[in-house]
């Protein structure tokens, strides 16, 4: 079975600090995982994929296989990246599984 | 994103009646899904489909049917066996490479 375990619910930072969401993965294969944002009030879209290796809006995620983590990474946390943040992993015959969200607030 | 309409955008039945919520994509997208998504539990897949005709149960597909006759639509029916429907549920369409979402249709059943 493919899981993906995000074990934050809520995170705050203060402006400018570094921010970590934390996301690890249940997977027998190779994965393909991605970062999902959702802004107040907007959809939810992509921010980034490992596969593209992409830094999106000051973020980036590496993927450790060892560890079976994807974790998002920002040096400096900015007032507009409060939302909720999930973690993806396609598994397979292209289904999609989300992990339950970390709602992310950064205080100015 | 724009390619993916739901509609509508809140919908309110009562107990026992069956409801259908509407996905429509012009993206030319062959997968498209259904996900309900509550608070603390994030995004669980009820239902997916690769292509016209042919849909797969997800996770939570006990109370919910499908039907795909047209690529670019994907109705689901939220059957009054599903013991708690009130939710937000989200559509998605891919062309293979990641999920694009629709903006939600948020079901009250009272």
């Amino acid at each position: 079975a493919q899981r993906v375990t995000q074990p934050e619910k809520l995170l705050s930072v203060f402006k400018g600090a570094p921010v970590e969401l934390k996301c690890n993965y249940s997977y027998s294969g190779s994965p393909e995982l991605f970062w999902y944002v959702q802004y107040s009030r907007q959809r939810l879209q992509l921010l980034l994929r490992h596969i593209s290796r992409e830094s999106i809006k000051g973020f980036t995620a590496d993927l450790n296989k060892g560890e079976t983590s994807f974790h998002l990474k920002k040096p400096f946390a900015q007032e507009e990246d409060s939302a909720m943040y999930y973690c993806a992993l396609e598994g397979g015959g292209n289904q999609f599984y989300f992990g339950t969200g970390t709602s992310l607030t950064v205080i100015p | 994103d724009g390619g993916i309409t739901q509609s509508p955008k809140y919908l309110f039945r009562k107990e026992g009646q069956n409801v259908t919520l509407s996905c429509e994509q012009n993206l030319n997208h062959d997968a498209m899904y259904w996900y309900r998504q509550d608070p603390g539990q994030g995004l669980r897949l009820i239902y997916y489909s690769q292509i016209v005709n042919d849909f797969q149960k997800g996770d939570i597909a006990e109370g919910y049917s499908v039907s795909r006759e047209k690529k670019e639509s994907f109705p689901l029916t939220v059957t009054s066996a599903q013991k708690n429907p009130t939710a937000f549920y989200l559509c998605a369409s891919s062309p293979g490479t990641q999920p694009y979402f629709g903006p939600g249709t948020r079901l009250t059943v009272t």
